[in-house]
């Protein structure tokens, strides 16, 4: 199946800070990638979804100024959460999908564990 | 949003036992997929049933999908430990432009 790949798996930063996770799709092009954010024992909130080429479409609550989404390739796509804080602490999860892929599946990253100290 | 319910929400078996949990949708849906989520992992896509199918199998998967009921139905049979893991329903709706919706989860322990 398609591999993604999502970096880092884990950071801790300072409130106030900026993090970027980056989402790549390794041996496949992805035109459309999703965000989804995990809480604990919760299920995937989708945050927005990025199309190659185009900006993001958030979903109604997420901010689009703290969430920055980049799509600028095939095979990549970047969330960075700026001026982090403490309730921005979450799994953030990726995946690709889309009309290149059969069947509407979606593969996933592995998520990345933010911590905001 | 989400729509997807799953029942139960956490089930403890024995290996070697049978396991089956439950999603019920609201929407018309294009297809219905379920995935298993490892402890702190992302998402393995298991299985895919087609909105015009009823039964499905792959391996020691069975999926069942009733779309006058809105509802659908994953067993796992011959389980192992190796199949602990959170399991989730979603659904491609009609007109969601690719997006997924997904249930809540069935938390899944097998004991040795």
């Amino acid at each position: 199946g398609a591999v993604v790949s999502q970096h880092p798996s884990w950071v801790i930063c300072k409130s106030g800070t900026s993090v970027k996770i980056e989402c790549r799709s390794l041996d496949f092009q992805a035109t459309t990638m999703f965000w989804y954010r995990q809480f604990p024992k919760q299920s995937l909130m989708l945050m927005a979804t990025s199309n190659e080429g185009s900006k993001a479409t958030y979903e109604q609550g997420v901010e689009k100024d703290k969430f920055l989404i980049n799509h600028a390739s095939l095979t990549l796509s970047t969330l960075t959460v700026t001026s982090a804080h403490p309730e921005d602490s979450s799994f953030y999860i990726c995946s690709a999908g889309g009309p290149i892929l059969a069947k509407n599946i979606q593969y996933f990253g592995a998520g990345t564990r933010l911590s905001v100290l | 949003s989400q729509q997807g319910e799953e029942d139960p929400q956490a089930l403890s078996i024995q290996e070697g036992e049978n396991a089956t949990m439950n999603c019920s949708y609201k929407t018309s849906i294009n297809n219905l997929q379920w995935y298993r989520q490892n402890s702190g992992r992302g998402l393995v896509h298991l299985i895919l049933i087609r909105s015009n199918e009823r039964e499905k199998h792959s391996g020691r998967l069975r999926v069942t999908l009733d779309t006058s009921k809105k509802s659908s139905s994953l067993l796992i049979t011959a389980s192992r430990a190796a199949d602990t893991a959170s399991y989730f329903c979603a659904t491609d709706d009609l007109g969601s432009n690719y997006k997924l919706t997904f249930g809540k989860g069935t938390l899944l322990t097998v004991n040795p």
